[in-house]
Parts: structure tokens; sequence; C-alpha cells
């Protein structure tokens, strides 16, 4: 079965450094998303692309965080500056209808 | 706005003994619904999901869910729970807007279970 997939599984960061967090989506979906949950909380949407270009964005994902698809396969979600309230598991997810998802497994990010 | 309920923040259940998780939510149309299930320190797996049609809706791993539109509610449930089945369970709903579904999730807050041998 098509899987989403996320790298690196865990990643640890300073306070201030910039993190690239990487997916790839399933390959004929047309529909990308970023998702965080900070330890204990719900899932909380952070940003949906399609067509090249950002759909919705949620007010977490503020000028600190951008969104890219440079090749066509690969779907990253970037952090500029890392504060500690970034720490949190970070999930990507795709479909092709715009309903629906499959979610990868989820990167940790751990800001220190 | 959408928003999911989940009134119960922990349940406890002993192996073999049926199951019920609630979930409520707000919504102004049909909505998307979906059951996600999250072992611990792992991803989002989907148990199942209702777009329309039949009510009662089949998943993964013997879950079941009904949609029920008066009590705007979708709970979650299983005959005979097996100790695998510890782990959290997230209701989630699509959101829309006037323009029709945003693709974007709302999720509750979760509910963990917890299997007694």
């Amino acid at each position: 079965e098509p899987e989403v997939t996320q790298t690196p599984s865990h990643q640890v960061t300073q306070m201030g450094q910039e993190v690239i967090l990487r997916c790839v989506p399933i390959s004929n979906h047309l529909y990308f998303y970023w998702y965080r949950q900070i330890l204990g909380q719900k899932v909380e949407f952070l940003v949906s692309f399609y067509n090249n270009e950002i759909s919705e964005k949620s007010e977490i994902f503020d000028d600190q965080f951008s969104v890219e698809r440079p090749d066509g396969s690969n779907f990253t979600l970037k952090i500029r500056s890392t504060k500690l309230e970034d720490s949190a598991m970070y999930f990507c997810a795709s479909t092709f209808t715009g309903v629906g998802y499959t979610f990868g497994s989820g990167t940790r990010l751990t800001v220190v | 706005a959408q928003s999911v309920t989940q009134p119960d923040i922990h349940i406890t259940v002993s192996e073999g003994a049926s199951l019920e998780l609630r979930c409520n939510y707000s919504y102004g149309a049909t909505p998307y619904l979906f059951w996600y299930v999250q072992s611990p320190g792992q991803g989002l797996q989907l148990l199942l999901k209702y777009f329309s049609g039949d009510t009662l809706v089949q998943g993964i791993k013997g879950f079941e869910a009904e949609f029920k539109r008066s009590q705007s509610s979708f709970n979650l449930r299983k005959p005979s729970v097996h100790w695998s089945d510890a782990a959290e369970y997230f209701c989630a709903v699509g959101a829309s807007d006037d323009s029709g579904n945003t693709g974007k999730l709302i999720f509750g807050q979760g509910t963990t279970l917890q299997v007694k041998p």
C-alpha cells in the first residue's frame, strides 16, 4: 500500500536554528498538508498546499514557517528560527481528492 | 466554526468487553467524518471514514462507527476489545468554507484507551 514518508523521524535542533522537515507524499496525490501535535495535545492544522501554492494556513503558520515542493516529489516544511514551543510531532499528509488523507508517521522535533 | 468534541479523555475497559468512544461535532452541512488511531510514538492510522450513504461504516481492526445527524455524533464502537487496541483515538471532521470542502481536518482532543487484562 502506498505510504507517505517523512524524514527524519526525530530531529533535535538548537533554538534559533533553521530546520527543514521532509516529506514524500504518495506519487499521484495532489493535495498536501502539514499538521503538528504538541505532546499531550490534539493534532492541529498548519497548512495545505495545492497546485504549487498554499491554499490555506492556520494562525500558527506565521512568517517563520514556509512550505515548498521543490522537485515534484518532495514536500518540505521549513522553520526559519526555531523556538522552544515549536517542539512537537509534525505530520505530513497527502490526498488525491482533497478528502480522506494518508498521514506519514511523523517527525518528532525537539528544540533545545 | 467547525469543532469536534471527544467528551472522554481517558477510558479503561477490560479485554473482551465492548467499547464505545464518543465524538460530537459542530458543522453546518453534511460533514466528512474520520476516526484515527495513534499508538505511542507512532503516526495516525485511519480506522474509518464517513462521507455519505449508509450511516453505519465499517473500518479496520473490527471497528465501526455510526453517523447520527440528529445528535451530531459519530461514535466509534468495537464489540470485543483486544489488548492491542490500547492507544489514543482521534475523531476528526473535514472543514469547509462557503465554497465547499477545504480539505483541512479539525481534530478532537483525543481519547486514551487503556485495556485491562
